[in-house]
């Protein structure tokens, strides 16, 4: 069946790192994936997206990489700060039913990342 | 400032007692969302809706109901809630069209039913 998961459910990184999240994913007709940020008591906040004939995207500090071949999206975060300590979540678009706009967006699990003094 | 709004933020009561979770969006988005959010679940998607007086099921709407009369509401039913309802509600709205299009999430709403 279709699934979106993460490989760690925890990610403990030193402040000034590099942080890297990985998400496996079986839907291989999803069009774009999307990584969120959660905080806490917060709800998602969009981080960024790729479409499936990219194979990465970058933006502020953030790159995203998609490998259709084993069906697997990682996020790596440079210079990691304590402000980016929250609940990472990997998301895909499948494609609508009724109409190409539709959002039905199969969310993972979610990896916590902590950042250490 | 733009924003999605959910009311109320918390809430507990007992099982079959009807309630409303409100969704409001002033950004003039078509299209909405409500999720719920469990413990190793991540989120799954209940009921969407892509435009006034359109709504469809997501991967879970057994025992949920939307309505969508206005484009900037957008209410989540549980006619007769059950303890398997407990769980953190948000709601999203983005504008429609093809390809990665951010969507915007409410604060949430934790939901407890005894």
């Amino acid at each position: 069946g279709e699934s979106v998961g993460l490989h760690l459910p925890t990610l403990s990184v030193q402040e000034g790192d590099n942080s890297i999240i990985n998400c496996a994913y079986s839907n291989s007709a999803s069009d774009y994936f999307i990584w969120y940020k959660q905080e806490s008591g917060k709800g998602p906040q969009f981080i960024i997206d790729i479409r499936s004939n990219m194979d990465k995207r970058q933006g502020q500090r953030v790159t995203v990489l998609l490998n259709k071949t084993v069906k697997h999206l990682s996020l790596q975060i440079a210079a990691t700060q304590p402000g980016d300590s929250a609940v990472y979540f990997c998301a895909e678009n499948r494609r609508g039913i009724s109409s190409g706009s539709a959002r039905q967006l199969t969310f993972g699990s979610g990896t916590q990342l902590t950042v250490l003094p | 400032e733009a924003q999605v709004t959910q009311n109320p933020r918390y809430l507990i009561t007992v099982t079959g007692k009807k309630l409303t979770v409100t969704c409001s969006q002033n950004m003039n988005h078509e299209y909405m969302s409500w999720y719920r959010q469990d413990p190793g679940l991540g989120l799954r998607q209940i009921y969407y809706s892509m435009n006034v007086e359109v709504t469809d099921k997501g991967d879970v709407p057994e025992g949920y109901k939307v309505s969508r009369k206005e484009k900037r509401n957008f209410p989540l039913i549980l006619e007769s809630p059950s303890p398997n309802q407990t769980s953190l509600y948000f709601c999203a709205s983005s504008p429609l069209g093809q390809g990665p299009i951010e969507q915007f999430f409410g604060p949430g709403t934790r939901l407890t039913v005894l």
